[in-house]
């Protein structure tokens, strides 16, 4: 079964505090989705990567092909960073839908 | 550049009713996906069109659950009947190409009663 695995499931931390969220998935992937989603809200789409490292901002995603592992970093975190973060993997050879983590739900405190 | 349009935004029901869902994709979008997001899990894909064809299609319980992409544009996602294991957040997304990055829309918030 494809499956993938995002840890940790919630996260706390204080503002200004470096957050990583890791992502892990099972068999080989065409691309990989950073997604951010705020309570009540859509989804936003963050990066989208299929090797190496992207950054945007206080965002930073990496991922591994050969570990079947994809990180995200948030630098100098803030209060507004609170949302649930969604890793999702297009398989390949599959159809073009994504497969989805369960997400990350962090909470950033002032 | 407008963003994915879904409606309504919110939708109470009771069991064995009907409902309908409607997604606008972004203009010029060829593939427009369903996923379903019950609470405190991550979406899972319902439905996939390339233009007004299916792509994908084989988690969507087709005892109860139709979808359809007239023109290649819109798209209509049907429940009928409604249970109550159907109270979830019907995402629609859309995009250019595969892994070309894709677009959600803010979701349709389902509750059957």
């Amino acid at each position: 079964k494809n499956e993938v695995e995002q840890s940790p499931q919630n996260l706390t931390a204080q503002e200004g505090e470096f957050i990583t969220i890791n992502c892990s998935y099972s068999v080989g992937i065409s691309a990989l989705h950073w997604l951010q989603q705020h309570p009540g809200g859509g989804i936003v789409s963050l990066f989208m990567l299929s090797s190496g490292k992207k950054k945007h901002g206080r965002l930073i995603a990496t991922i591994n092909i050969q570990e079947k592992h994809s990180s995200l970093h948030i630098t100098a975190s803030h209060p507004r960073d609170s949302a649930v973060y969604i890793c999702a993997v297009r398989y390949r050879g599959g159809a073009d839908g994504l497969t989805f983590g369960k997400g990350t739900h962090l909470i950033i405190q002032p | 550049e407008a963003g994915v349009a879904q409606s309504p935004r919110y939708k109470i029901i009771e069991k064995r009713q009907s409902v309908a869902f409607w997604c606008n994709p972004i203009s010029g979008h060829a593939t427009l996906y369903w996923y379903q997001q019950i609470l405190g899990q991550g979406p899972k894909l319902l439905i996939q069109f390339q233009n007004n064809g299916v792509v994908d299609d084989s988690q969507l319980p087709k005892d109860r659950f139709s979808a359809e992409r007239l023109k290649g544009v819109d798209s209509t996602l049907k429940i009928q009947p409604a249970k109550l294991e159907d109270s979830a957040v019907y995402l629609c997304a859309s995009s250019p190409l595969p892994d070309y990055g894709y677009t959600f829309g803010s979701g349709t918030r389902l509750t059957v009663v």
